[in-house]
């Protein structure tokens, strides 16, 4: 079946450092690609997506580009602040099904 | 934008008896969907609706689990019997495609 997997955290940086989680993901045919965030006490949110090879969803300063071959979808930003402090979920949604499958989740931790 | 809301937030029960909880999805949204989170896990899909079909049922939603949507606008989410496993967050979103899923901000179960 579908699945994710995303670097393990937690993930503690300095503000202004460049961040990245990795997120790699098996699935059959073309999936589309997420980033969730949750920020401490609130819901899920959609951070960017990415329906297709070689798109890059961006948002927030966050990028992600989805790459086929490397069966990847990992999420970037130049400099990070304290405010981008929470959990980050990568997540797809295989091809004719209607569910979002998750990764585990990294936490990110910015210090000032 | 009145969002995707879950009621109650939280509830604590004692093992075996019944809870049901509610979801009222973003007005527009035809499509619903039920998710379970437990600690340190990304959500794992329980079930999906399009208007008042019951389209996909997880195998984790045991036969004490039940969904409805009977008028294709609020959801319940009815566990019987519950047991201590049954603890975690139950997570609802909803959506016009399944390239955006807007998610509420959770019931936490707790059985004791």
């Amino acid at each position: 079946g579908d699945s994710v997997t995303q670097m393990e955290g937690p993930v503690t940086l300095s503000e202004e450092a460049f961040l990245t989680i990795n997120c790699t993901y098996t699935a059959t045919g073309y999936p589309s690609l997420f980033w969730y965030v949750q920020y401490p006490g609130e819901g899920l949110q959609l951070l960017l997506k990415a329906t297709k090879a070689d798109d890059k969803g961006s948002n927030k300063g966050f990028e992600a580009t989805y790459r086929k071959e490397t069966t990847s979808f990992h999420l970037e930003k130049g400099s990070v602040q304290v405010s981008d402090s929470a959990v980050y979920f990568c997540a797809l949604s295989g091809a004719g099904s209607y569910q979002l499958t998750f990764g585990k989740g990294t936490k990110l931790s910015v210090i000032p | 934008d009145t969002g995707v809301s879950q009621d109650p937030r939280h509830k604590i029960t004692k093992r075996g008896q019944n809870v049901t909880f509610r979801c009222d999805p973003i007005s527009e949204h035809n499509r619903l969907y039920w998710y379970r989170q437990t600690l340190g896990q990304g959500p794992e899909f329980l079930t999906y609706f399009q208007n008042e079909a019951q389209l996909e049922k997880s195998r984790l939603l045991s036969d004490r689990f039940s969904a409805e949507r009977p008028k294709g606008s609020f959801s319940t989410l009815e566990i019987q019997r519950t047991e201590q496993g049954d603890s975690a967050m139950y997570l609802c979103a909803s959506g016009d495609t399944h390239y955006e899923q807007y998610f509420g901000p959770g019931t936490r179960l707790t059985v004791t």
